[in-house]
């Protein structure tokens, strides 16, 4: 079946570098994806999401960009903290239908 | 704002028994969902309603029961409880199921079968 996965497990960078998370997804007719972040212990938390109609959508600190030529989605964080070190999920979802999650890249935020 | 409220926060149990994991949302949600997560599996959908009276099965239903009387609330109950069903358990929500709307996750149910 179609699901959504990711490039990396696992991604670890300095305090203070740019962060890219990765996720590739199958479902052609995708048409609404989102990021979260799950800290250690917490559920996740949405960060940001994204509809078919758009290929880049910025918010604080964080920039997702949408290429449906390859069909990947990547999740940019600026100026990366230690607070930002966690699991980051995308999820995908064509039109009336549920939500499909990722397994998630833990992201390491070294000092 | 509370959010989604999940009760208890850990639970041990023997094989056989049952329990409910309790959900509340005071954001007027129509839509909530259960799902599981497991190490390398991502989140798996279990059972979802998309309004009071409303549920239907997920990804991975079998041995598990819901239902859902008030807006509010959405209880998922576990009949006879069974080791593989050993697992974090998130309930989540959102606004309504057909428009394009993030869920917003409780902070999970961690559930041991002995």
């Amino acid at each position: 079946g179609e699901s959504v996965g990711l490039h990396l497990p696992t991604l670890s960078v300095q305090e203070g570098d740019n962060s890219i998370i990765n996720c590739a997804y199958s479902n052609s007719a995708s048409d609404y994806f989102i990021w979260y972040k799950q800290e250690s212990g917490k559920g996740p938390q949405f960060i940001i999401d994204i509809r078919s109609n758009m290929d880049k959508r910025q918010g604080q600190r964080v920039t997702v960009l949408l290429n449906k030529t390859v069909k990947h989605l990547s999740l940019q964080i600026a100026a990366t903290q230690p607070g930002d070190s966690a699991v980051y999920f995308c999820a995908e979802r064509k039109e009336s239908e549920k939500l499909v999650f990722g397994k998630g890249t833990k992201l390491t935020v070294n000092p | 704002n509370a959010g989604v409220t999940q009760t208890p926060k850990f639970q041990v149990l023997k094989t056989g028994q049952s329990m409910t994991l309790q959900c509340a949302q005071d954001m007027n949600h129509e839509y909530m969902s259960w799902y599981r997560q497991d190490p390398g599996m991502g989140l798996r959908l279990i059972h979802y309603s998309v309004g009071a009276g409303i549920t239907d099965q997920g990804e991975v239903p079998n041995g598990y029961n819901v239902s859902r009387s008030t807006t509010e609330d959405f209880p998922l109950r576990l009949l006879s409880a069974a080791p593989s069903q050993t697992s974090v358990y998130f309930c989540a929500s959102s606004p309504y199921f057909y428009l394009d709307q993030p869920q917003h996750f409780g902070d999970g149910t961690r559930l041991s079968i002995l």
